[in-house]
């Protein structure tokens, strides 16, 4: 199957900085990129959809100014969470998928820890 | 309102024995669905999918059903394994929902395999 590599796999950051997570397709070219975070024991929360070279389409309640998401090649997009708060810590993953096709691959998700 | 749900959030069962995981949807523009495995802190991995032009469709020990009348569809595991364990993701799309062709997910259902 398609590779879809997401880093860092943790990241641990103060109060108040800013973290860029980064997910990138290996083998594909992703037009439609999916942001999602996961609480403990609670399922995939999708925060917003990007299309390469426009912008994203964000979740009602998911701040956008927060949670900046650039898409702009077909093979990256960055999520940077904005001035994080300890309530932002969370897993977080990406996904994506290439034109037409049915199947998202995931990446392996970033662990956000602020303290 | 949990367009798509898993109303059982555990499951155990013995290895070699089969074992069926079940996901109802409320929304009949769904015409594509999805299952996938997660592990702690990973991302998911994609296992099988159903179109709704389809009633079954099967790939190795796994197999999906689709009942569409009964807005219902269910993953079949035989023989099941102890590396089956895990959580079990059902997702729901729109094929022709242009940009917008995000998944909505079920909550899961964490599958223990008894040796």
């Amino acid at each position: 199957g398609a590779v879809v590599s997401q880093h860092p796999s943790w990241v641990i950051c103060k109060s108040g900085t800013s973290v860029k997570i980064e997910c990138r397709s290996l083998d594909f070219q992703a037009t439609t990129m999916f942001w999602y975070r996961q609480f403990p024991k609670q399922s995939l929360m999708l925060m917003a959809t990007s299309n390469e070279g426009s912008k994203a389409t964000y979740e009602q309640g998911v701040e956008k100014d927060k949670f900046l998401i650039n898409h702009a090649s077909l093979t990256l997009s960055t999520l940077t969470v904005t001035s994080a708060h300890p309530e932002d810590s969370s897993f977080y993953i990406c996904s994506a998928i290439q034109g037409a096709d049915t199947e998202a691959f995931f990446g392996q998700g970033t662990r956000l820890t602020v303290v | 309102d949990q367009q798509v749900k898993q109303n059982s959030p555990s499951l155990s069962v013995q290895e070699g024995r089969i074992s069926i995981l079940n996901c109802d949807y409320t929304n009949s523009m769904f015409d594509y669905f999805l299952w996938y495995k997660k592990y702690p802190a990973e991302g998911p991995t994609f296992l099988i999918s159903i179109s709704s032009i389809k009633d079954k469709n099967e790939d190795g020990r796994f197999t999906v059903f689709l009942n569409k009348s009964a807005k219902h569809l269910s993953l079949h595991i035989v023989p099941s394994q102890p590396g089956d364990s895990a959580v079990y993701f059902c997702a729901a799309g729109r094929l022709n929902a242009g940009n917008n062709r995000k998944l909505i997910w079920g909550l899961g259902t964490s599958l223990a395999v008894n040796p």
